[in-house]
C-alpha cells in the first residue's frame, strides 16, 4: 500500500497561472480531504469529497479555488488565477468508508510557491 | 467558533518527559487528535481521545478531559528524532473534518 500519494511534491507558478494538484488517495479510501498550511500557522480544512461528491467546502475560498474527486482517477484541486497569497503546503488526507478522521491518513504535500 | 491554542515552542532534554498542552473552544466535537510533523513532511498520526482519559501508547500518552476542554501529550523518554511540531486537532461534528491548532514545536537538545 503506497499510501496518499500527492504530486507535485513542489509546484512553482506566476502569479496568474492555473495551478493543479493531486491526491490519490490510499487503496480502499473512498474519504478525501485538503487541507492548507500557510507558514507559521496550523493546517486549515478546505474541502472534503467522496467519489464524485463534495460533502463539505465551508473551508474552500468562494473564488478561483475547486477540487474534485472523480470515479476514476485522482483528486485534484485546482486554483486559477494564482497570487502570492496562495503560497502554502497544501496536504491532502484519505480515510475509508467507515473511519472518517479516525483513521485519516495524510501524503507528503504540496508546496505551491507562487512568483 | 472554532479555537484551539497550544504552546508555540517547547524545549527539552533527551531522556525528559515532556507535556504538551491543547485547549480547545469548538462547536462541534468528535474526538481529539494529536499528529507529529517533521519539517517539510507530511503529518502523521499518534493519538484519538474521545472520552475522558489518560490513552497510552508506547512512550506516548494523550489524555482528554471534555468538561474542561482540556488536552495533553505526555512523551517520555524523549529522544532526538522526537524534535518535530506536534499538532493538536478536533474532529467535528458529523464526518469530522478536523480543526487545527497552529503546532507546538519541540525541540530536543543532547
Amino acid at each position: 500500500n503506497a499510501g496518499v500519494m500527492q504530486n507535485p511534491r513542489h509546484l512553482v507558478r506566476r502569479r496568474g497561472q492555473e495551478a493543479r494538484l493531486r491526491c490519490s488517495p490510499m487503496k480502499g479510501h473512498s474519504h478525501v480531504y485538503w487541507y492548507r498550511q500557510l507558514p507559521e500557522e496550523g493546517l486549515k480544512f478546505m474541502v472534503y469529497l467522496q467519489k464524485e461528491n463534495i460533502i463539505d467546502e465551508s473551508g474552500m475560498p468562494k473564488e478561483r479555488f475547486s477540487a474534485e474527486f472523480p470515479k476514476e482517477g485522482p483528486s485534484i484541486l485546482r486554483i486559477q488565477q494564482v497570487v502570492r497569497g496562495d503560497s502554502a503546503a497544501y496536504f491532502c488526507a484519505s480515510s475509508p468508508p467507515a473511519g472518517g478522521n479516525t483513521e485519516a491518513f495524510f501524503g507528503q504535500g504540496t508546496r505551491l510557491t507562487v512568483v | 467558533g472554532q479555537n484551539i491554542d497550544q504552546p508555540t515552542e517547547m524545549t527539552a532534554t533527551e531522556g525528559a518527559i515532556v507535556q504538551i498542552n491543547c485547549t480547545y473552544q469548538t462547536s462541534g466535537f468528535n474526538g481529539l487528535f494529536w499528529y507529529q510533523q517533521h519539517a517539510g513532511e507530511a503529518p502523521t498520526f499518534l493519538s484519538y481521545n474521545v472520552l475522558d482519559g489518560l490513552e497510552e501508547k508506547g512512550r506516548f500518552s494523550s489524555f482528554l478531559s471534555r468538561s474542561k476542554g482540556y488536552s495533553y501529550l505526555l512523551l517520555k523518554e524523549l529522544q532526538m528524532k522526537d524534535s518535530a511540531s506536534y499538532l493538536c486537532a478536533v474532529g467535528g461534528s458529523g464526518y469530522s473534518t478536523l480543526t487545527f491548532g497552529k503546532g507546538t514545536m519541540l525541540l530536543v537538545s543532547p
